[in-house]
């Protein structure tokens, strides 16, 4: 079965550091990968999206990630973190040939930023 | 443009009841995707529907249903309300089954 692992729960950064969220996914294709923010009461804002092609992806608010089939992962990267950036992370899948686009969602990463 | 809105915002239930969850989908977009988030998890899919049938339903037991109506908007019905149905509920439109745009939710709480 397809699943989606973010094994950090709480992450804090400093304002203005980097930052990098974890996510490994399982699943024998290779699927379809997002990353979504969510902040207190919202709901879920797509950062970036990873379907083929090169495998370092830009998104919204500077983040980017990078897919590596070797090692089942997507990591989310920002070189300096802003304190807006506090919210909820989700790393997500999608089987490429599921037509119903069905979203594989991990338990999340909540991002705190120190001033 | 208007986005994905979802009602009511706020809903409590008592066990056993039922209750009716409302989406409308971004202009254009002739799809609804329905997820359950439960307190510090991520989004389940529950299910989708795409032109007004089911298009995929992901591991939810029958008495959670749906209806999607011809301008595409769509509802969320669950029977038999259980304590462990309390959650945010979310609502997402796409044009085609392609990208996703997320309502704000609807946070249901069951007593």
């Amino acid at each position: 079965a397809q699943s989606v692992t973010q094994p950090d729960i709480h992450i804090t950064v400093s304002e203005g550091a980097s930052l990098e969220l974890r996510c490994n996914y399982s699943y024998g294709a290779t699927p379809y990968l997002f990353w979504y923010v969510q902040s207190p009461g919202q709901g879920l804002q797509l950062l970036l999206k990873y379907f083929s092609g090169d495998t370092l992806v830009q998104g919204i608010k500077g983040f980017e990630a990078e897919f590596k089939r070797s090692q089942s992962s997507f990591n989310l990267r920002k070189p300096s973190v802003h304190w807006s950036d506090a919210a909820e992370y989700f790393c997500a899948v999608a089987p490429g040939m599921d037509s119903s686009y069905k979203l594989i969602f991990g338990s999340g990463t909540r991002l705190l930023v120190r001033p | 443009e208007t986005g994905v809105t979802q009602s009511p915002t706020h809903l409590i239930k008592t066990r056993g009841q039922q209750v009716t969850l409302r989406c409308s989908s971004q202009s254009g977009h002739n799809t609804v995707s329905w997820y359950q988030q439960a307190l510090g998890q991520g989004p389940q899919f529950i299910f989708q529907y795409y032109r007004e049938e089911e298009n995929g339903r992901g591991n939810f037991p029958p008495r959670f249903s749906g209806l999607q109506f011809p301008n595409y908007s769509s509802e969320l019905n669950v029977n038999a309300l259980e304590l462990d149905d309390s959650a945010l509920y979310l609502c997402a439109s796409s044009l085609d089954r392609n990208e996703q745009f997320f309502g704000p939710g609807t946070r249901l709480t069951v007593l």
